[in-house]
């Protein structure tokens, strides 16, 4: 089946500086990723969709500076955490749906487990 | 009005038992639903996918769908402990590749 590789799967960072999370599909090419973040205990909210070549777009309440995103290639989505705080940690997992079919499913990264200290 | 409702639990089953998840969403010309699974601190991964009214049967797992009532379910027989998840209910929107998520069903198995 379609893999999407996530990393990395555990990063600690300063408050003030900035995290770098790659997501990649391994055996397919996938023209949108979506990011989600989810907090403990609650369902993944999705932040952005990532689209190939084009700019990405953030879910209302999400802010496009803080949350950078990069969509250079077909097999590669970057997020980047900018200015990262203590209310930025959390479980971020991206993910990349098959275009084309008509049953779609969404494969799913690793996750990362973002703690800002 | 939520999307594709879900019942938060936790929900608590004996082991060996049929666990029950139930699932709504408000988008009649919805295709795709789908099942996935999470345990804690891991990505969600896929249980089972259905795309016609009934039932449908893998393993352990049984999907039903009622598109007239918009609702879709996941029995699971013969629970196991390693069942004990989170369940999350997926609806695919075709306009937008976008699967539109529940909030997730804790489901626990009582050895």
């Amino acid at each position: 089946g379609a893999v999407v590789s996530q990393h990395p799967s555990r990063v600690i960072c300063k408050s003030g500086t900035s995290v770098k999370i790659e997501c990649r599909s391994l055996d397919f090419q996938a023209t949108t990723m979506f990011w989600y973040r989810q907090f403990p205990k609650q369902s993944l909210m999705l932040m952005a969709t990532s689209n190939e070549g084009s700019k990405a777009t953030y879910e209302q309440g999400v802010e496009k500076d803080k949350f950078l995103i990069n969509h250079a290639s077909l097999t590669l989505s970057t997020l980047t955490v900018t200015s990262a705080h203590p209310e930025d940690s959390s479980f971020y997992i991206c993910s990349a749906p098959i275009a084309g079919a008509v049953n779609t499913e969404a494969f799913f990264g690793q996750g990362t487990r973002l703690t800002v200290v | 009005q939520k999307e594709v409702e879900q019942n938060s639990g936790p929900l608590s089953v004996p082991e060996g038992a049929i666990a029950s998840l139930n699932c709504t969403y408000s988008d009649r010309g919805s295709q795709s639903f789908f099942w996935y699974r999470q345990y804690s601190g891991k990505s969600p991964e896929l249980i089972m996918s259905i795309y016609s009214n009934g039932d449908k049967e893998d393993g352990r797992f049984t999907a039903q769908l009622n598109k007239a009532s918009q609702y879709v379910s996941l029995l699971i027989r013969d629970s196991q402990p390693s069942d004990s998840a989170t369940y999350l209910c997926a609806v695919y929107m075709d306009s937008n590749y976008q699967l539109i998520w529940g909030a997730g069903t804790k489901l626990i198995i009582k050895p």
